[in-house]
């Protein structure tokens, strides 16, 4: 009963690096998101997927991508990191969108 | 953009204590969930309210939206229910949730 199931849970990336954060859910939902949380502040959405094979901007979309894999994975890229994407970087599923939403346990990254 | 205030930004209670915690937004909204942040850093969805009152064991949640307000009340407080508490709107129109900053509450044993 894993739920939303996030990798990795730690990465320090040195500046200009690329990285994939990937995000996997088991519950057969058809709605994917990425947000990012800064120190003391909420979250803030970077992308998310209403269903298979559709993706669209959130508020802070600069600098990732992202890709629909499939039904059950949704995974967000960095591909030339920067400082000011240190955050903790939450992924969530949905049955559907305008449904409640199911929390990973998040990815602490750090971008030196 | 719709903005979405918390108040208040910290609280502390003794155990045993009631609170009422607010969520004021800017504009219509299609939806608004509550989340619970524990100091692990999981974020778990409390109540998924878009309008009325929902109750779960000690926490309920009412929302008016035509006033454009929502609240979450916790009775009977345990140092378990420590945490940062979010509420997060559904802009209309979109799929998009907009998160407020927060409150953080410190139950003391």
């Amino acid at each position: 009963n894993a739920g939303v199931t996030q990798t990795p849970k730690f990465q320090v990336l040195k500046t200009g690096q690329s990285m994939t954060l990937q995000c996997a859910q088991d519950m057969n939902h058809n709605s994917m998101y990425w947000y990012r949380q800064d120190p003391g502040m909420g979250l803030r959405l970077i992308y998310y997927s209403a269903s298979e094979g559709t993706t669209d901007k959130g508020e802070v979309p600069n600098g990732y991508n992202v890709s629909r894999l499939n039904k059950r994975e949704f995974s967000l890229r960095l591909e030339s990191a920067a400082p000011s994407q240190t955050s903790v970087y939450f992924c969530a599923s949905s049955e559907r969108s305008r449904e409640p939403q199911h929390f990973g346990d998040g990815t602490r990254l750090s971008i030196l | 953009g719709i903005q979405v205030e918390q108040s208040p930004p910290d609280l502390i209670l003794q155990e045993g204590a009631n609170s009422t915690l607010r969520c004021n937004f800017s504009d219509s909204v299609n939806n608004l969930q509550w989340f619970h942040q524990n100091p692990w850093g999981q974020l778990i969805n409390l109540f998924y309210i878009p309008s009325g009152t929902k109750q779960n064991g000690r926490l309920s949640a009412t929302t008016v939206a035509t006033e454009r307000y929502s609240l979450l009340y916790i009775s009977s407080s345990q140092t378990t229910d420590s945490g940062v508490y979010f509420c997060a709107v559904e802009r209309m129109g979109t799929y998009k949730y907009i998160f407020g900053t927060g409150t953080r509450l410190k139950v003391l044993a």
